[in-house]
């Protein structure tokens, strides 16, 4: 079956510390990958997405993101983090071409961020 | 800046109650979706709908869900008899037109409902 793995359930880091989140998925075809963020108290909203060409993605608030398709991956790195960068974070899939748009989550990340 | 709406923010329901979650999506998008999260778990998906009719849904969304577009911006999701089992956040999401590679646009989660089955 389609999964998504994310490898850390809580990380817990200082402010300035870098930040890598690891993504893996099941699924050999071709995949659009995203990278949402929620805040606390509010809605998802999408941080970064890749859909073909450069695998490096940059995406909103210093994220980026690479894919890395021989590893079926697509960490979530930030060089430096702040304590705003304080939320859950999830990565998602939609596998495939000709589907319908179905986003499948991984677990999600808890990032807390000391001041 | 457009933002896809959900009502109520949270209800509370006895089992075997019907309820209907309401969604506002963004208002030129075509795509649109339910999902769900139950305390601790995945967001799962629920269903997708395009054009006036469910494109695909999951094997969660059984014959007590249904959905409805009924206007032309309200897209709802009715639960015919509630199960304990139902408590969750419930998303809507919309998207706009696939680009120009043919992939899925970014979806727009609203803020979600919360459902609580006594």
């Amino acid at each position: 079956a389609q999964s998504v793995s994310q490898h850390n359930h809580h990380v817990i880091l200082s402010e300035a510390a870098s930040l890598e989140l690891g993504c893996n998925y099941s699924y050999g075809g071709t995949v659009n990958l995203f990278w949402y963020v929620q805040y606390p108290g509010q809605h998802l909203q999408l941080l970064l997405k890749y859909f073909s060409g450069d695998p490096l993605v940059k995406g909103i608030k210093g994220f980026e993101a690479e894919f890395i398709k021989s590893k079926f991956s697509f960490n979530l790195r930030k060089p430096s983090v702040q304590w705003s960068d304080t939320a859950e974070y999830f990565c998602a899939v939609i596998p495939g071409s000709g589907n319908t748009g179905k986003l499948i989550f991984g677990q999600g990340t808890t990032l807390q961020v000391k001041p | 800046e457009p933002e896809v709406t959900q009502t109520p923010s949270h209800q509370v329901t006895q089992m075997g109650q019907e309820v209907i979650l309401r969604c506002v999506p963004i208002s030129n998008h075509l795509y649109f979706y339910w999902y769900r999260q139950i305390l601790g778990q995945k967001v799962e998906f629920l269903v997708s709908f395009y054009n006036n009719e469910i494109s695909e849904k999951s094997e969660i969304f059984d014959d007590q869900f249904s959905v409805e577009r009924p206007d032309g911006s309200n897209f709802t999701l009715k639960i015919r008899s509630t199960k304990l089992e139902d408590s969750a956040m419930y998303f809507c999401a919309s998207s706009d037109t696939l680009t120009a590679g043919g992939f899925y646009n970014e979806q727009f989660f609203g803020p979600g409902t919360r459902l609580t089955v006594l």
